[in-house]
């Protein structure tokens, strides 16, 4: 059972938007830095959102991130099918000392 | 540009010893820290341990006492020592560069491809 807690899986039709959540506690997303990653099938996660709602450079302003108190949020504007894949959000819990991961969403764009 | 070569896996029976490279080029080793990220067949990502740029090492309790993790910085290289393995280590192994992005923000970077280790008798 993860220490962050993603919906299993979401679904929108292309041009939608779609949000997904990750909950936790105030010593993993309440104290810390949220940052989300997409992982197609069979390939190496890539970093989408650091610093709770930063993009790296490459990535586009369809995807947004937002924490409030023990929660965060990732947003996905403008859905194509290439956006499928499983998200996961994670953090270092600092007062652990480890790295948490929440257990990932499958997003399928119907 | 950023990369980073895991290898060393493969098949090995409960109770034996693996030891996963990840070479990494396109930035100063030295000045990063580094993680190792499993991922079991059809399951999610979890982490397994991590080396700050000082040496300071950090693991899961799952794996405590049995993986170790090393850099050699003058091979640019990550090493996990991973001893005593059980069949739930069966996973894919990826290594990531672990950016500093404000006091106390971290995230992982870079990634690698993954290495595929599978334990089985």
């Amino acid at each position: 059972q993860s220490v962050l807690t993603q919906p299993p899986s979401v679904s929108a039709a292309p041009g939608q938007k779609v949000t997904i959540s990750c909950s936790g506690s105030s010593s993993s997303i309440g104290n810390n830095y949220i940052s989300w990653y997409q992982q197609v099938p069979g390939t190496a996660p890539k970093l989408l959102i650091y610093d709770n709602n930063k993009r790296p450079s490459g990535i586009p302003d369809r995807f947004s991130g937002s924490k409030a108190g023990t929660s965060a949020t990732l947003g996905i504007t403008g859905l194509q099918t290439g956006d499928e894949a499983d998200y996961y959000c994670g953090t270092w819990e600092s007062s652990l000392s480890v790295w948490v991961f929440g257990g990932g969403t499958k997003l399928t764009v119907l | 540009e950023v990369q980073l070569l895991e290898s060393g896996g493969g098949l090995v029976q409960p109770g034996g010893s693996l030891r996963l490279s990840c070479a990494a080029s396109g930035f100063t080793f030295s000045s990063y820290a580094m993680t190792w990220v499993r991922q079991a067949p059809g399951k999610g990502l979890e982490w397994v341990s991590a080396i700050s740029g000082g040496g300071a090492t950090y693991y899961t309790e799952s794996v405590k006492g049995r993986f170790t993790i090393s850099g050699d910085t003058s091979k640019n290289t990550l090493f996990l020592q991973m001893n005593s393995l059980r069949a739930a280590d069966t996973a894919v192994y990826f290594c990531a560069k672990v950016l500093e992005c404000g006091d106390n923000c971290y995230c992982l970077e870079s990634w690698g491809q993954g290495t595929l280790v599978t334990v089985s008798s």
